[in-house]
């Protein structure tokens, strides 16, 4: 079952945070986020492994509450850069082993103006 | 590395016809994927492979659909007897579980068109 993110769109100034959550009905293995710019491939921002950390890749970090299966993302100080489209993808808990394969929410649509 | 290629980048084809479309991993990584993404939707799972075996295919995929992976390295999708409803971009993805890096490396794609 596809993860559900909040919100749908986020319109932003530069300079502003902003959080996107991702939820899911399973129990997970990881979380991973990507971001997606219009008309390219979606690109790897950063992974979280079952066991609640939480991360970071310069102004843009993450949390994973394994035992709630929810996961959100933080967009500190925004820049015109971070406009795009923001997935989360879900890894389930498949017993210990798994391929890997992501279920992905519908996304988030971020928009830092000047 | 040059990361995960894809060919053709757009494909137009009438109904009724075949399409083959071919991904290329980076080198290392045993794990590849094919999703497809239509205009407002996260990627959708259609298949997996661990080298070169097919390890799962998602149950919204009809057979019509067939992927390869030949000794484990480039794969191929494709699709036969084209419909209208397979109108979407069709991403490959390469990962691996070493090191602790196990993100997904997307191509750029395939955009097909079925008219």
């Amino acid at each position: 079952q596809q993860p559900v993110q909040s919100p749908q769109a986020v319109i932003l100034r530069e300079g502003e945070d902003a959080v996107i959550n991702c939820s899911s009905s399973k129990a997970l293995y990881s979380v991973h986020w990507y971001r997606q710019k219009h008309g390219e491939a979606p690109v790897f921002l950063m992974i979280l492994l079952k066991g609640g950390e939480q991360k970071g890749h310069d102004k843009i970090s993450a949390s994973f509450n394994e035992k709630k299966q929810q996961s959100s993302l933080y967009l500190t100080a925004s820049q015109l850069s971070y406009s795009g489209t923001y997935f989360c993808g879900t890894e389930a808990n498949a017993g210990g082993t798994s391929y890997g394969k992501l279920t992905f929410g519908q996304g988030t649509i971020l928009t830092v103006h000047p | 590395d040059t990361g995960v290629s894809q060919n053709p980048r757009h494909k137009i084809t009438k109904r009724g016809q075949n399409v083959t479309f071919r991904c290329d991993p980076i080198s290392e990584h045993n794990r590849l994927y094919w999703y497809r993404q239509t205009l407002g939707q996260g990627p959708e799972f259609l298949t997996y492979f661990q080298n070169e075996a097919q390890l799962e295919k998602s149950r919204l995929l009809s057979d019509r659909f067939s992927a390869e992976r030949p000794k484990g390295s480039f794969s191929t999708l494709e699709i036969q007897r084209t419909e209208q409803g397979d109108s979407a971009m069709y991403l490959c993805a390469s990962s691996t579980r070493q090191g602790t890096n196990y993100g997904y490396t997307f191509g750029s794609g395939t955009r097909l068109t079925v008219v």
